[in-house]
């Protein structure tokens, strides 16, 4: 069975640039979430989608936003990107049942 | 509010010294405590899941065990593959994290 794939592994982007994040979620699960990674702040929850509607949200400014399609497959937009967006994004799926299982994550670095 | 500690930040075992590595937490209604080992780079990789207060779980050298106010990832005669950030977790409609714990074992 496929794990969580995440794409693509690195991105490079420039300040006040926007940038697509894309999870494709283990096949059955319909709930995926977004978590970024900082070593200050550590993994943080930025929001969970589940059947195309968004079911929880951290606390991330607007500029941080996702999508979920009918194949639960989601994809995760940041907009006039801040250095401090500089990032590991973690896509992670489950059902209402299991644990979250993460994908390999996405290492944005905005300079 | 809901917090989830890690201790210690860093730990440093030889080849076959066993350990144990704690996390505290402080939520209302506990509903899981997860377990997660993460490599350099990589996304977190699932180990364990905890409900209740006296639950126990094993894989390989690793064993993880639960109180009503703390978890413990007990890892007996550790490898230099054991090296890696252990997270803990706990579920309130999403994943809180502690900061993990960072073990390096060495040959």
């Amino acid at each position: 069975k496929a794990g969580v794939t995440q794409t693509p592994r690195y991105l490079i982007k420039t300040r006040g640039q926007q940038v697509t994040l894309s999870c494709s979620p283990i096949s059955g699960h319909r709930s995926v979430s977004w978590y970024q990674q900082t070593p200050g702040q550590g993994l943080q929850f930025l929001f969970e989608y589940f059947s195309e509607t968004q079911r929880n949200k951290g606390n991330f400014p607007g500029r941080f936003s996702g999508r979920q399609f009918s194949n639960s497959r989601s994809e995760m937009n940041v907009s006039t990107l801040e250095l401090g967006d500089s990032a590991l994004y973690l896509c992670a799926s489950r059902t209402e049942n299991t644990e979250a299982f993460f994908g390999q994550g996405t290492r944005l670095t905005v300079v | 509010e809901d917090q989830v500690t890690q201790s210690p930040e860093a730990l440093r075992l030889q080849e076959g010294e066993s350990s144990s590595l704690n996390c505290s937490y402080t939520v209302s209604g506990l509903r899981g405590l997860f377990w997660y080992r993460q490599d350099p780079g990589k996304g977190p990789e699932f180990l364990f899941t905890l409900y209740s207060a006296g639950e126990e779980k094993e894989k390989e050298r690793l064993k993880a065990t639960l109180t009503k106010k703390e978890s413990f990832l007990h890892i007996t005669a550790p490898k230099p593959e054991d090296s890696a950030t252990y997270l803990c977790a706990v579920w309130r409609g999403k994943l809180i994290f502690g900061q993990g714990t960072e073990l390096s074992v060495k040959p």
